[in-house]
């Protein structure tokens, strides 16, 4: 199974609509983030977690919201859609597992579509 | 000025060519850097990291840092069309990473 899952992976909603992503781990990470990736602009930071009672806003998080529900548990929430919300969304979690150096997994990401 | 700039190519190269990857960034504090792999419809995934400047080496991957010139990069040696990717450097800032936008690398047979 994998480490970092999202749901779901794809999701096409309309204007003014909310909607929820989610995403759960079992590396046992404390670190949880949201991404989102557009081309040409690469992965810019929405919200991050470094643990259940800690959230922290990220380089763009207008428009967005988060709740850290567990340590397992983090989900983004679009309050009301807009299109250039339209986006492939990433879910990571970060660790020191390798060496001494904290290294972020990310989750298979979820393509969102809002018309 | 962006903190982390990156060629997004594409860059096509044939199988067995040398690739040579490139970022260059503006903040001098920045410690480690790394290098992500991102295959189609899959996630980022840690491929190098390297801390301060030097190289490091990993099988056909090697990765640079020249921290007087804020220039990292990541080459390639015998590239395989499984090299076939996007590959993003990124750099820690202080529990956050910043992100380079992803070069686009192709090889062909």
């Amino acid at each position: 199974d994998a480490d970092v899952t999202q749901t779901p992976r794809n999701r096409i909603t309309k204007t003014g609509k909310r909607i929820m992503l989610e995403c759960s781990q079992t590396k046992g990470h404390d670190r949880m983030y949201w991404y989102r990736q557009d081309p040409g602009l690469g992965l810019r930071l929405i919200y991050y977690s470094f643990d259940v009672k800690d959230i922290n806003k990220g380089e763009i998080s207008d428009g967005y919201s988060v709740s850290r529900q567990a340590q397992a548990k983090f989900s983004l929430s679009l309050e009301s859609a807009i299109p250039n919300q339209t986006a492939l969304y990433f879910c990571a979690t970060s660790g020191l597992d390798r060496g001494s150096q904290e290294t972020q997994y990310f989750g298979p990401g979820t393509r969102l579509l809002v018309l | 000025q962006k903190e982390v700039e990156q060629d997004p190519g594409p860059l096509s190269v044939p199988e067995g060519a040398i690739v040579s990857l490139n970022c260059t960034y503006s903040n001098s504090a920045f410690q480690y850097f790394m290098w992500y792999r991102q295959y189609s419809r899959k996630g980022p995934e840690l491929l190098m990291y390297t801390y301060s400047s030097g190289n490091k080496e990993d099988g056909r991957f090697t990765a640079q840092v020249d921290k007087s010139s804020k220039y990292i990069s990541l080459f390639i040696r015998d590239s395989q069309p499984s090299d076939s990717a996007t590959y993003l450097c990124a750099l820690d800032n202080t529990d956050k990473l910043i992100f380079g936008t992803g070069t686009r690398l192709q090889v062909f047979p």
